[in-house]
């Protein structure tokens, strides 16, 4: 069975620091992944996806995600985060032979200090 | 609003009633799919459906759970005699169909519908 873990229950930064958030999933073959976000108070909204390809996407707000075949990773970076992405973030996995049963990390939450 | 959208947005019930959710999709998107989101998780899938026909479901939908999508657009989400161990976020998101190509895969998501079992 699919599953996803993400390394970080809480992560807290300053402006301007820059972010990794870590994503590994355990299957191994053809995958579709995402990153979707949660502010407060708001509906998941995708940020990212890999479906094929260059493994170096990129997503709206600046945010993007390296897929690592060998690692079995799909990490979320970005440069320089502001106050206004004070969010959970949430990593998904669509392997092609689970149909169209999408399984999600626990999610990361990330607080921005100004 | 386009969107992918959900009532109600929150629910109170008590505990051995039957509650029901509506979602309505995203007006072309043929596919929605149900799923629970509780404290500190990330939503698990529940049911997926392609027009009218269930396609998919999780061991995590037991019998007192019922979706249906009578007509391919909404769908409703029924829990019959709700337990404490019920109360979640009960999200719906949808995506266009195959005609889509590899956007098929992306998921709108709607608000959620807050179920507190008391």
């Amino acid at each position: 069975a699919q599953s996803v873990s993400q390394h970080n229950h809480h992560v807290i930064l300053s402006e301007a620091a820059s972010l990794e958030l870590g994503c590994n999933y355990s299957y191994g073959g053809t995958v579709n992944l995402f990153w979707y976000v949660q502010y407060p108070g708001q509906h998941l909204q995708l940020l990212l996806k890999y479906f094929s390809g260059d493994p170096l996407v990129k997503g709206i707000k600046g945010f993007e995600a390296e897929f690592i075949k060998s690692k079995f990773s799909f990490n979320l970076r970005k440069p320089s985060v502001q106050w206004s992405d004070t969010a959970e973030y949430f990593c998904a996995v669509n392997a092609d032979n689970y149909g169209q049963n999408f399984v999600f990390g626990p999610g990361t939450r990330l607080s921005v200090l100004p | 609003d386009t969107g992918v959208s959900q009532d109600p947005r929150h629910k109170i019930t008590k505990r051995g009633q039957n509650v029901t959710f509506r979602c309505d999709p995203i007006s072309e998107h043929n596919r929605l799919y149900w799923y629970r989101q509780t404290l500190g998780q990330g939503p698990e899938f529940l049911t997926y459906f392609q027009n009218e026909a269930q396609l998919e479901k999780s061991r995590l939908l037991s019998d007192r759970f019922s979706a249906e999508r009578p007509k391919g657009s909404f769908s409703t989400l029924e829990i019959q005699h709700t337990e404490q161990g019920d109360s979640a976020m009960y999200l719906c998101a949808s995506s266009p169909g195959r005609l889509a190509g590899l956007a098929k895969n992306i998921q709108y998501f709607g608000a959620g519908t807050r179920l507190s079992v008391l």
